[in-house]
């Protein structure tokens, strides 16, 4: 069965440092990968999709992910952090007409 | 634009009640539809899928059930509620033809009590 996974459960950065999040995926042939954010008691906004192409993609609110098919990595980053980056991140993978998501990685921003 | 519109936000039941929780899509047609259930510092766990009205899949099996009686409309249920209902329900919605990204609802927090 295929699986998504995010090794890191919490993750916490200075505000202005830069980030990236960890997410690998389990089906090889020709994925297609999400990152969504969750703020609390809100729904899951969506920052970015690969589907095929350049391998690195730009999302919004100034993120971008790197795919990597030989580590099975879709990795999100963004280079300087704001304190509205406060939330936690789900990394997903279509299977047919559903997704299979990660565990989650909540992102904490000090001042 | 599209919007996906779920309620009540929030609900408080005890246990043994019946439950209806409602999502509905405006600007599409022909939506499948989602839902998930996010249990306290858990991730999402997709309970039901829709491909059309009266078509669900059933994902996990519980004491709850969906029903799809019109083409924008979503609605998740249940006869008699357990504690272990409790958590954060999340409606999404993807277009079938125009990518697999799918749109998630504002979610309706359960209490049961």
């Amino acid at each position: 069965a295929q699986s998504v996974t995010q090794p890191d459960i919490h993750i916490t950065v200075s505000e202005g440092a830069s980030l990236e999040l960890r997410c690998n995926y389990s089906y090889g042939a020709t994925p297609y990968l999400f990152w969504y954010v969750q703020s609390p008691g809100q729904g899951l906004q969506l920052l970015l999709k690969y589907f095929s192409g350049d391998t690195l993609v730009q999302g919004i609110k100034g993120f971008e992910a790197e795919f990597k098919r030989s580590q099975s990595s879709f990795n999100l980053r963004k280079p300087s952090v704001h304190w509205s980056d406060a939330a936690e991140y789900f990394c997903a993978e279509r299977d047919t007409d559903k997704l299979i998501f990660g565990t989650g990685t909540r992102l904490q921003v000090f001042p | 634009s599209q919007t996906i519109h779920q309620w009540p936000a929030t609900l408080v039941q005890p246990v043994g009640s019946p439950l209806s929780l409602e999502c509905t899509v405006e600007g599409t047609s022909n939506p499948n539809l989602y839902w998930y259930r996010q249990a306290a510092g858990r991730g999402l766990q997709l309970l039901f899928y829709s491909v059309g009205i009266g078509q669900i899949s059933s994902e996990v099996p519980q004491n709850l059930s969906a029903s799809r009686p019109q083409d924008r409309q979503f609605i998740l249920s249940s006869k008699k509620l357990l504690l272990s209902d409790s958590g954060f329900y999340l409606c999404a919605w993807r277009q079938p033809g125009q990518g697999f990204e799918q749109y998630f609802g504002p979610g309706t927090r359960l209490t049961v009590t």
